[in-house]
């Protein structure tokens, strides 16, 4: 049972361009979302994150949109530069379930110069 | 350097032998956790622990035992390795509820 689910699997974006990937969820419970994003070889590192109170956050050319009603969060990369090249991941926890997360099955980005 | 520190980078095992992957932060973190990474199913999780001594079940956990006696250390333990566990193992860490978790470089996994 996926809780999490993620699309596209991989995307292809000319430099420069925006990158959207979609997620979501079916636990109401879940009161935390955060993106992760891994270069080969690495762990996840933690991208940005949003509570559900709010329905936009942005650090930089990163930026989730989140919408409580659809159960959607969506993360968009603005100006994508070949250095985003990366998969990322959403995720989602539940506070009162010891933060643990779960995750959707990741996207692949390949930004083309 | 703070963070999680994972060992060992790589592994082979043979069916049925065990293992031991350890991580150790010190970061001071009440909450680590295991997961497993496989292609196309995201990160799925195996084990955690809300603080030394305390640990639970996650998502996937048959076949695999954990322990805490330490806020710092939170080993994975593969009691009788079988191929369904090749896979990249990361454990991570966190200092409260609701944060971002840090996660160690990870473990490759190959049971043959």
């Amino acid at each position: 049972q996926q809780q999490v689910k993620q699309s596209p699997q991989s995307l292809i974006v000319q430099k420069g361009g925006i990158s959207i990937i979609n997620c979501a969820y079916e636990n109401t419970a879940f009161d935390y979302f955060p993106w992760y994003q891994q270069f080969p070889g690495k762990g996840p590192a933690l991208l940005i994150a949003i509570r559900p109170d709010v329905s936009e956050k942005k650090e930089g050319r990163f930026t989730i949109s989140f919408n409580k009603s659809a159960k959607q969060f969506s993360l968009h990369i603005m100006d994508s530069q070949p250095g985003d090249s990366a998969t990322y991941f959403c995720a989602a926890s539940r506070n009162n379930a010891g933060n643990m997360l779960t995750f959707g099955g990741g996207t692949r980005l390949m930004v083309k110069p | 350097n703070a963070g999680v520190t994972q060992t060992p980078k790589f592994q082979v095992l043979k069916t049925g032998q065990s293992m031991t992957l350890q991580c150790a932060q010190d970061m001071n973190h009440e909450y680590m956790s295991w997961y497993r990474q496989d292609p196309g199913m995201g990160l799925r999780l195996i084990h955690y622990s809300v603080g030394a001594g305390i640990t639970d079940q996650g998502e996937v956990p048959n076949g695999y035992n954990v322990s805490r006696s330490t806020t710092e250390d939170f080993p994975l333990r593969l009691l009788s390795a079988a191929p369904s566990q090749t896979s990249v193992y990361f454990c991570a860490s966190n200092q409260f509820q609701g944060g971002g978790y840090t996660f160690g470089s990870g473990t490759r996994l190959t049971v043959v």
